[in-house]
């Protein structure tokens, strides 16, 4: 199994850019996860999915961010416009239904704001 | 509702010497336990995990963690440290629930000096 895939590795973009981060989670799973990591925030969740389906955005800092799982084996996190202070690694993670498991983490994006 | 406290944001070690990461959790119900780790420029990658099953549960790389109900505690430890494990270290607890949801605590940042 390859893992959790996410593309890029890193961006960088202008202020006002829209940029699309991409994950593909490890076949079978069934939970989808977008996290966010600064040095002065931490980890923060972002957004779930669970079989596809939204479950709780409530991490989602403002309109600009969305997020899309049209199927299984893709999600998409997207900023537009994006602006400076959106400058974080951002981690996909995915899991299996029983929370015994845990999460298995992609390599993350390094995002860029200039 | 659940949390994770990581007592200390920094911990330095000589190698060679014992390490200890605290984690205390909060939990109206039985926890499912996980640590993370984080090395530099990658995503979080499982180090244990305790299920309800033995309360001593070992991982990879030589850590080890014990769950102690009365104290609410999910302390990792290594018995002797190598320079290799300078890395960021996380716990986390699962949320009950129908949703598989982790709570993660602020992280704990080990080095590890000759």
């Amino acid at each position: 199994d390859a893992g959790v895939i996410q593309s890029p590795r890193h961006e960088v973009t202008e202020m006002g850019q829209e940029v699309t981060l991409r994950c593909k989670p490890i076949s079978g799973h069934d939970y989808l996860f977008w996290y966010r990591q600064t040095m002065m925030r931490g980890l923060e969740l972002l957004i779930y999915f669970n079989n596809n389906v939204p479950i709780d955005d409530s991490g989602m800092p403002e309109d600009r961010f969305s997020a899309k799982m049209p199927n299984a084996s893709f999600s998409t996190l997207k900023i537009q416009p994006s602006e400076p202070r959106d400058s974080a690694v951002y981690f996909c993670a995915s899991s299996l239904y029983d929370r015994v498991y845990g999460y298995t983490f992609g390599s993350g994006t390094r995002l860029t704001v200039v | 509702a659940q949390s994770v406290t990581q007592l200390g944001s920094h911990v330095s070690v000589s190698e060679g010497a014992l390490v200890l990461l605290r984690c205390n959790y909060s939990s109206s119900v039985p926890p499912y336990l996980f640590w993370y780790v984080q090395y530099p420029n990658q995503g979080l990658q499982l180090l244990l995990k305790y299920t309800s099953a033995a309360t001593l549960v070992k991982g990879i790389n030589g850590f080890e963690a014990e769950f102690k109900k009365s104290e609410t505690s999910f302390h990792l430890t290594k018995p002797s440290a190598h320079m290799s494990d300078a890395a960021e270290y996380f716990c986390a607890v699962s949320q009950s629930g129908g949703y598989n949801k982790l709570i993660f605590g602020a992280g704990t940042r080990l080095a590890v000096h000759p």
